[in-house]
């Protein structure tokens, strides 16, 4: 089994519906993070959590709002979907400590909003 | 401020031929390094990273790379390139441990062609 999950894997919405985009890991970890990624812009980062009652924001979280219900789970929500939010959205985990923590990524929700 | 720029958007190799994609960083500071592989309809997943010491880095897959700070590189090659090597890469840069702080790179797609 996958140890980082996204659900849905594809979704198309129209615009002005709000959206969820669900996260879940399995790795025991507390850093938990959303990105989005566009073609020829790599990933930008948009929230992240160290816990469930630390959240912060990224590079672009204009838009966007978060909830870490648990530490397995960290939901990405879209208030009011408009056409430029259309990409593909990655979660994210991190653990181990110091040089040794390393990042696992999910298997990405593609998102269409017409 | 950081920046990493992936030098050809688009890179084509002949199976068995050498492979070789190019990054090159900016960073005010000593920087963390690190290179993920895309795989379609996949998350990122980390290829290698270089944090301190040995400038020669090992990665999955039989990659390596090598922290040039004279030449603020950090170029991704393996001696010989399979099929199962189309995919993705991308090159990150970080300050410090933190993943809230990784710039990513635009990416280069490796096609390798039979």
């Amino acid at each position: 089994d996958a140890d980082v999950t996204q659900t849905p894997r594809n979704r198309i919405t129209k615009t002005g519906k709000r959206i969820m985009l669900e996260c879940s890991q399995t790795k025991g970890h507390d850093r938990m993070y959303w990105y989005r990624q566009d073609p020829g812009l790599g990933l930008r980062l948009i929230y992240y959590s160290f816990d469930v009652k630390d959240i912060n924001k990224g590079e672009i979280s204009d838009g966007y709002s978060v909830s870490r219900q648990a530490q397995a789970k960290f939901s990405l929500s879209l208030e009011s979907a408009i056409p430029n939010q259309t990409a593909l959205y990655f979660c994210a985990t991190s653990g181990g400590q110091g040089l040794r923590e390393t990042q696992y990524f999910g298997p990405g929700t593609r998102l269409l909003v017409l | 401020a950081q920046s990493v720029t992936q030098l050809g958007s688009h890179v084509s190799v002949s199976e068995g031929a050498l492979v070789l994609l190019r990054c090159n960083y900016s960073s005010s500071v000593p920087p963390y390094l690190f290179w993920y592989v895309q795989y379609p309809n996949q998350g990122l997943q980390l290829l290698l990273k270089y944090t301190t010491g040995a400038t020669l880095v090992k990665g999955i897959n039989g990659f390596e790379a090598e922290f040039k700070k004279s030449e603020t590189s950090f170029h991704l090659t393996k001696p010989s390139a399979h099929m199962s090597d189309a995919a993705e890469y991308f090159c990150a840069v970080t300050r410090s441990g933190g993943y809230q702080k990784v710039t990513f790179g635009t990416g280069t797609k490796l096609q390798v062609i039979p």
